[in-house]
């Protein structure tokens, strides 16, 4: 079946650090790509998506590509901030129904 | 336009008590979805509906749960006598088509089982 894996975490970065969060799935066909962020305690809010092979999604400074190739999906951000600390899930929209990775705990130190 | 709500936010309940769990979706949005996080982990879909319909409840244990959404009010997930396996925090998304649409998603509700 469908499934997604994210890099492990946690993840610590300083403030103003180059940010890489990996991302790969598995699926028939070509499904659509998402990345959600959790802030504590709170639901999911979309931050990007792409919905066909070579598309860009970028939000926030955000960006992640869909790699058709390699079935990767991978967030970047050229310089976190404080304010990014969260769980990250990419996730990918199959059979009407969306499958998320395990989360990435992200923590930006000032 | 109001997001997705969801309450309560916060439910106790002993072992053997039932809980339910309530989801308005977005205006104009006729798709429903529940999702479960267990603590550290990421959301496994439980199931999907529209009105008066079950679309697909492949991710629903077998026993004790259930879920509908009638045609006046909200989505309603149902768990009978819970236990401690049953904590976790449930999300409700819904979409104004079908699933082939991005989901938007509630606060959730976090479930809590002594």
């Amino acid at each position: 079946g469908d499934s997604v894996t994210q890099m492990e975490g946690p993840v610590t970065l300083s403030e103003e650090a180059f940010l890489t969060i990996n991302c790969t799935y598995t699926a028939t066909g070509y499904p659509s790509l998402f990345w959600y962020v959790q802030y504590p305690g709170e639901g999911l809010q979309l931050l990007l998506k792409a919905t066909k092979a070579d598309d860009k999604g970028s939000n926030k400074g955000f960006e992640a590509t869909y790699r058709k190739e390699t079935t990767s999906f991978h967030l970047e951000k050229g310089s976190v901030q404080v304010s990014d600390s969260a769980v990250y899930f990419c996730a990918l929209l199959g059979a009407q129904k969306l499958v998320f990775g395990q989360g990435t705990r992200l923590t930006i130190n000032p | 336009n109001a997001g997705v709500m969801q309450n309560p936010r916060h439910l106790v309940r002993r072992r053997g008590q039932e809980a339910r769990l309530r989801c308005s979706p977005m205006k104009g949005h006729s798709h429903v979805y529940w999702y479960r996080q267990l603590p550290e982990e990421g959301l496994k879909f439980m199931v999907y509906l529209q009105k008066e319909n079950i679309i697909d409840e492949s991710g629903m244990p077998k026993e004790r749960f259930s879920a509908e959404f009638p045609k006046e009010g909200p989505s309603i997930l149902r768990i009978q006598q819970v236990v401690r396996g049953d904590s976790a925090a449930y999300f409700c998304a819904s979409s104004p088509i079908d699933g082939s649409y991005e989901q938007y998603f509630g606060p959730g509700t976090r479930l809590t089982v002594t």
